[in-house]
């Protein structure tokens, strides 16, 4: 069965410093990788997705993810963060064989940024 | 733009009510989504619809069960309500295939007390 596991459940990162959001995926068939963003009292909103081709996906928001098929992560980067990056971030991952088109989603992180 | 609409925001139930939670979308998407929410817990999946008067379990569907007679519209029931199911529910629709974006609506807070 799929799984996602986010590795932190808590980022605190001070404003324009870099930030690494981790996460990983257990499938043994061909993946498709999504980042959603959940700001606070709002509900999920897509910031990028892997499907195939180049490994570096960009987003928006300045936020890009690197898929690494060996290691089978998909971690979540920004160069320089600011106060309204501060949310909970969530890695879903999708599969072909996936029956209804379901997103299995990991536990979230909360990136908090500080001034 | 996309809408995926969800009734209440807030509610408050008694225990052992049964409670109706709705949601509707404008894109005649073909997938229709519940997930629980619960700090730590990440999205979890209660029920899910393909179509029309289909649904499959998803991985907590006890305590719930779901209604889909329109396309448009997919309803979350609770059959007798318990402190448990004190959470955030978040409605979501997607396009068929495995390669395209779900949108989610605001969610509703349900406290049962």
């Amino acid at each position: 069965a799929q799984s996602v596991t986010q590795l932190d459940s808590q980022v605190p990162v001070f404003e324009e410093a870099p930030v690494e959001l981790r996460c990983n995926y257990s499938s043994s068939v061909s993946v498709y990788l999504f980042w959603y963003v959940q700001y606070p009292n709002q509900g999920l909103q897509l910031l990028l997705k892997y499907l195939s081709g180049s490994t570096l996906v960009k987003g928006i928001n300045g936020f890009e993810a690197e898929f690494n098929k060996s290691q089978t992560s998909f971690h979540l980067r920004k160069p320089s963060v600011h106060i309204s990056d501060t949310a909970e971030y969530f890695c879903a991952v999708s599969d072909q064989y996936n029956q209804g088109g379901k997103l299995i989603f990991g536990q979230g992180t909360e990136l908090s940024v500080k001034p | 733009d996309v809408k995926v609409t969800q009734s209440s925001r807030y509610l408050v139930k008694r225990t052992g009510e049964k409670v109706f939670l709705e949601c509707v979308q404008d894109m005649d998407h073909e997938n229709m989504f519940w997930y629980r929410q619960d700090p730590g817990l990440g999205l979890r999946l209660i029920y899910f619809s393909y179509d029309v008067k289909m649904k499959e379990k998803g991985d907590i569907p006890e305590g719930y069960s779901v209604s889909r007679e329109k396309k448009e519209r997919f309803s979350l029931i609770l059959e007798s309500a318990s402190t448990n199911q004190t959470s955030m529910y978040l409605c979501a629709s997607r396009p068929f295939g495995q390669t395209t974006e779900a949108f989610f609506g605001q969610g509703t807070r349900l406290t049962v007390v």
